[in-house]
């Protein structure tokens, strides 16, 4: 089964602390994984992939694939960090797109 | 060049009625994925189009349906509504297996 859990509904941390959004997937294989973000009153973007191992926006993810988990971290949060997150895997290329999402985790960011 | 965009933004239908919804993908992009979003559910995929054809589809029912034209537009229709149709629909579009841009979504209110 191709499941995506983010054990976090909401998640509040204050300016300047460092933040940690949990991602755990169940898939039968080597997915790719993601994290896409959601800001108030704008479309879901894509924030992180795998594959890219590059940091966005000061944050980073990584694949631990005995663990089956891609936590999302930044180690200083800012107030614009406030959003909703959503991590999500997609089968290996092979013809289909399909994005499977965890429920998301609202992160709070207090000044 | 110009994003994902999706018509109508907002609708309100009566339970038993229909509804079309309709999404034009970023210029180039031949692959239409859609969405549902609901606070309960979170993001659950509907179908996916490459080519004018449904490559995959997801565990809906039998009143959701959708195609694409030769152009790469794709609307999605439901019939015989609901009301745990109310949702936001989203669309998302590709160049093949990259990253997926998503549009502003429709949202449907189902009374």
């Amino acid at each position: 089964a191709q499941r995506v859990t983010q054990p976090e509904k909401l998640l509040s941390v204050f300016k300047g602390a460092p933040v940690e959004l949990k991602c755990n997937y169940s898939y039968s294989g080597s997915p790719e994984l993601f994290w896409y973000v959601q800001y108030s009153r704008q479309r879901l973007q894509l924030l992180l992939r795998h594959i890219s191992r590059e940091s966005i926006k000061g944050f980073t993810a990584d694949l631990n694939k005995g663990e089956t988990s891609f936590h999302l971290k930044k180690p200083f949060a800012q107030e614009e960090d406030s959003a909703m997150y959503y991590c999500a895997l997609r089968p290996p290329q092979g013809g289909s797109e399909k994005l499977v999402f965890g429920k998301g985790t609202k992160l709070t960011v207090n000044p | 060049k110009a994003g994902v965009t999706q018509t109508p933004r907002y609708l309100i239908k009566t339970r038993g009625q229909q509804v079309t919804l309709s999404c034009s993908p970023i210029s180039g992009h031949r692959s239409v994925s859609w969405y549902q979003q609901t606070p309960g559910q979170g993001l659950q995929f509907l179908f996916e189009y490459f080519s004018e054809t449904q490559r995959n589809k997801g565990n809906f029912p039998g009143r959701f349906s959708g195609r694409q034209f030769s152009n790469s537009r794709s609307e999605m229709n439901v019939s015989t509504l609901e009301l745990g149709d109310s949702a936001l629909y989203l669309c998302a579009s590709s160049s093949g297996y990259n990253e997926q841009f998503f549009g502003p979504g429709t949202r449907l209110t189902v009374l």
